[in-house]
């Protein structure tokens, strides 16, 4: 299957600071990534929907001004989250998927952001 | 309004037995279903997914039934080995290449030596 990494797989921020997770798909081009995000023992929740080359789409409910994505090539999405609080606190996760498997989705490892 | 269903959270199983999975759906749009696996603090990992137009898709100890006039689907594990202890997700997406999928809530399996 594809690979598709993350960075940080973990983080620790104060709160008020931004944080940038990176999301890479290593042996594919993508156009378009997932952001989920998932509390303990909860579902993963879309965030968002990140677009090569122009803006993304975002869930109902999700702050665009607060959580901030980039998708500049056809290899990497960033999420930066903004004066982050502990309440932002939680498993991040990307996916993507290549262009000959479209109808599947692979999965990074996860970054999980605490909030202080 | 939950479009994904994972009715039991957890379902443990004896090694060697048959482990069976299940999931419904709201969505008559979803042309698509997927099974994941899940380790804590790990991503998913893509297990086995079945098309509309099918209603059965295996793969080695893993086969996915689909019932599209019930709107549910299962995913068996046979023999379970102590390994496939972790959550399962079961996921659904609609036409298109690169369309969002919508996750469950997850099942927690747990297969005892």
């Amino acid at each position: 299957g594809a690979v598709v990494s993350q960075h940080p797989s973990w983080v620790i921020c104060k709160s008020g600071t931004s944080v940038k997770i990176e999301c890479r798909s290593l042996d594919f081009q993508a156009t378009t990534m997932f952001w989920y995000r998932q509390f303990p023992k909860q579902s993963l929740m879309l965030m968002a929907t990140s677009n090569e080359g122009s803006k993304a789409t975002y869930e109902q409910g999700v702050e665009k001004d607060k959580f901030l994505i980039n998708h500049a090539s056809l290899t990497l999405s960033t999420l930066t989250v903004t004066s982050a609080h502990p309440e932002d606190s939680s498993f991040y996760i990307c996916s993507a998927g290549p262009p000959n498997l479209a109808n599947e989705q692979f999965f990074g490892p996860g970054t999980r952001l605490t909030v202080l | 309004d939950q479009q994904v269903k994972q009715n039991s959270p957890s379902l443990s199983v004896q090694e060697g037995r048959i482990s069976i999975l299940n999931c419904d759906y709201t969505n008559s749009m979803f042309d698509y279903f997927l099974w994941y696996k899940k380790y804590p603090a790990e991503g998913p990992t893509f297990l086995i997914s079945i098309s509309s137009i099918k209603d059965k898709n295996e793969d080695g100890r893993f086969t996915v039934f689909l019932n599209k006039s019930a709107k549910h689907l299962s995913l068996h594990i046979v023999p379970s080995q102590p390994g496939d202890s972790a959550v399962y997700f079961c996921a659904a997406r609609t036409i298109g290449a690169n369309s969002k999928l919508t996750f469950g809530k997850g099942i927690t399996l747990s297969v005892r030596p």
